[in-house]
Formats: C-alpha cells, sequence, structure tokens
C-alpha cells in the first residue's frame, strides 16, 4: 500500500461505547495529523505529532485520545462521545514539522463516524 | 490569529469553461505558503497546487494556476479547461513559516463540471 491509509471507513457508534481509528502512513514521513470535518464547517485541526511526540492539542476534549506508538502510525481513541462529535475524522502526515517544501499534508480517505 | 475565507459556497460549470475559485486570507506573517486542496466525492483530499509568499511567480500546474496578490492577501485558483473529474470540494490553505506549525483551511467550496 502506498499514501495515507485509515481504518475503518465507516464507524457507527453509542455513546457509551468506546472505539478506536487507525492511521498509518506509508510515505517515511515524520509528522501526523488529526483533523475533523464537520460540514459547512472548516476542516479543525485536532492533534499534531512529531517522530511520536504530541506537539499540539489544539483545545479537543478529553473524550478524543490520540496515541502515536511510531512514525507511522496514529490512533484516536474514543470514548463517550457526544452526536455533536459525527464528523470525518482525517489523518494527515507531512515530511517534517519544519517550514519549505516538506509542509505539505498528505490526507488519508478519513473514517466517517457517526455518534448516535 | 490567521484565518481562511472562501466566499463561494458552491459553483458549477460547463466542460471545458474556465472557472476561478476565490480565497482570501489574513495574516500578520510574512512567509508562509498557500495550498488549494481538492476533495472528490468519497474520495481523498489531494494537493492541487502550492505557493510560496516570497515568491512573485504565479504558481502552475498544467491546467490549474493561481493568483497570489500578496498585498491584498488574495490566492485564486483558475481552473482552464475543465473536466468531469474536476468536480470536488475546495479547500484553501494557509501554513506559517514560523511559529505554530497549523495549516488553516477555508471553509471550502463546491464545484462542479456539468456535461
Amino acid at each position: 500500500e502506498t499514501g495515507v491509509t485509515q481504518t475503518p471507513r465507516h464507524l457507527v457508534m453509542g455513546m457509551t461505547n468506546k472505539k478506536s481509528l487507525k492511521c498509518e502512513q506509508h510515505l517515511g514521513h515524520n509528522a501526523m495529523y488529526w483533523y475533523k470535518q464537520s460540514a459547512k464547517k472548516p476542516l479543525e485541526l485536532m492533534f499534531v505529532y512529531s517522530l511520536e511526540e504530541r506537539v499540539e492539542n489544539n483545545s479537543v476534549p478529553s473524550r478524543f485520545s490520540p496515541e502515536c506508538p511510531n512514525s507511522s502510525h496514529l490512533f484516536l481513541h474514543l470514548h463517550t462521545l457526544q452526536p455533536e462529535d459525527s464528523a470525518l475524522y482525517l489523518c494527515a502526515s507531512s515530511q517534517e514539522l519544519a517550514s519549505g517544501p516538506t509542509d505539505t499534508q498528505y490526507f488519508g480517505p478519513g473514517t466517517r463516524l457517526t455518534v448516535l | 490569529a490567521q484565518t481562511v475565507t472562501q466566499s463561494q459556497p458552491e459553483m458549477s460549470v460547463q466542460e471545458a469553461e474556465t472557472v476561478t475559485l476565490s480565497c482570501t486570507y489574513d495574516t500578520s506573517e510574512n512567509n508562509y505558503y498557500l495550498f488549494w486542496y481538492k476533495q472528490p466525492p468519497s474520495r481523498q483530499m489531494i494537493l492541487v497546487i502550492r505557493q510560496e509568499a516570497y515568491k512573485q511567480q504565479n504558481a502552475t500546474e498544467n491546467r490549474f494556476s493561481v493568483n497570489f496578490q500578496k498585498a491584498a492577501k488574495s490566492f485564486s485558483l483558475k481552473i482552464s479547461d475543465s473536466q468531469l473529474g474536476d468536480t470536488a470540494m475546495y479547500f484553501c490553505a494557509f501554513h506559517a513559516t514560523g511559529g505554530a506549525q497549523k495549516l488553516v483551511f477555508g471553509q471550502g467550496t463546491r464545484l462542479t463540471i456539468n456535461p
């Protein structure tokens, strides 16, 4: 496989469930990102990881818990979500966090999450 | 804080026509990058074109070109000879070269190319 992959592609969960989203990048990148894409709103950056260290938490509620075990994998653990958390969750990666031509982020296909 | 505004929620044109998508941004930074991303229906978001703010020459990628007006903080995307496969959501995005490493997106423009 190439690029950035995400699983599952679709997820329906109840408010009391615990689930995890997985992202894997096959590009040898060092930075990974979680975004939330809601209808009629700009993409919202949730978390940024560089070399497996979290460098940004964009005021995300604690019911979202990221994990980056290595530079190729990124997880988003979900628990006690609310219906308003229903959205498309996108993962992205870039070569580095530093500025320059390596700024370009490559996106996965997303996980469409529905919270009932 | 940086903001990105796309004033056209939806646009549609006929195949082979030229279409221009608008984007304006607000920043106090002097060095930054601007991007246009394309998100086809149910498909992955991909980079269309990138512009570095210190370069005066407008970026081009085949049928895609930008009109970058730094003083006006405007960054429009022109698609020439539009094709059915250009149908997608288009997002304008901003990334400062220093400080917070954050890609800031606009709300998107839904572009439909009609046969």
